[in-house]
């Protein structure tokens, strides 16, 4: 099955930096979503994005559904040590594709107080 | 409070025995979705249920069963026929199928030795 391109894989960062992280796929996407996930734990959803173009922010986070539909990027700004974890994008095609979910590699970041 | 519970947290087993993950819901989602999720990859669908009595194979079902006799539960059976069985598992479910309203539960580690 197809997977998303997911990039960095991994960042080390101070805190305080922004982030920003992208994923990109050949197909067309009706729905991107972030989640993140914390050692041990399933992934929680941090923002969806459902239009071509969208812009959506969640606290510190800011993420958008490219115009092509064929990507999305997160930025999280002035990042906090509890920033740590993986984040996943995920992407639905929607119609017969009913509720699955392809997602991205993951990236995983740290932060250094 | 409502939630996805997976049981066990850990399972070991050894290689050439099936093994049942379970997998019990009580947000009333129509929706339940099975993931497997190896280091540096992204999830992998196994198996997804969208109603009772339901249910359709994933992007990786070769040597996975599942049933769906309830709508709160949804157990994955790891049968010997899975090459390559050692994972985190995870469960989740959503309302109708909206990818936005997908809940994860925690995860089951499987190890086969």
């Amino acid at each position: 099955g197809q997977q998303l391109n997911q990039s960095p894989q991994s960042m080390f960062i101070q805190e305080g930096e922004d982030v920003s992280m992208n994923c990109t796929s050949s197909s067309i996407f009706n729905t991107w979503l972030w989640y993140k996930q914390e050692p041990g734990e399933g992934p929680v959803l941090l923002i969806a994005l459902y239009k071509a173009g969208e812009l959506t922010s969640n606290g510190r986070l800011t993420a958008q559904f490219g115009i092509t539909r064929k990507d999305s990027f997160l930025n999280i700004s002035a990042s906090i040590p509890s920033d740590v974890g993986i984040y996943f994008c995920a992407g639905q095609k929607g119609g017969t594709s009913y509720g699955k979910l392809t997602f991205g590699q993951g990236t995983i970041l740290t932060v250094h107080p | 409070d409502g939630g996805i519970t997976q049981s066990p947290k850990y399972l070991f087993r050894k290689e050439g025995q099936n093994v049942t993950l379970s997998c019990e819901q009580n947000l009333n989602h129509d929706a339940m979705y099975w993931y497997r999720q190896d280091p540096g990859q992204g999830l992998r669908l196994i198996y997804y249920s969208q109603i009772v009595n339901d249910f359709q194979k994933g992007d990786i079902a070769e040597g996975y069963s599942v049933s769906r006799e309830k709508k709160e539960s949804f157990p994955l059976t790891v049968t010997s026929a899975q090459k390559n069985p050692t994972a985190f598992y995870l469960c989740a479910s959503s309302i109708g199928g909206t990818a936005s309203a997908l809940h994860f539960g925690n995860g089951t580690r499987l190890t086969v030795t």
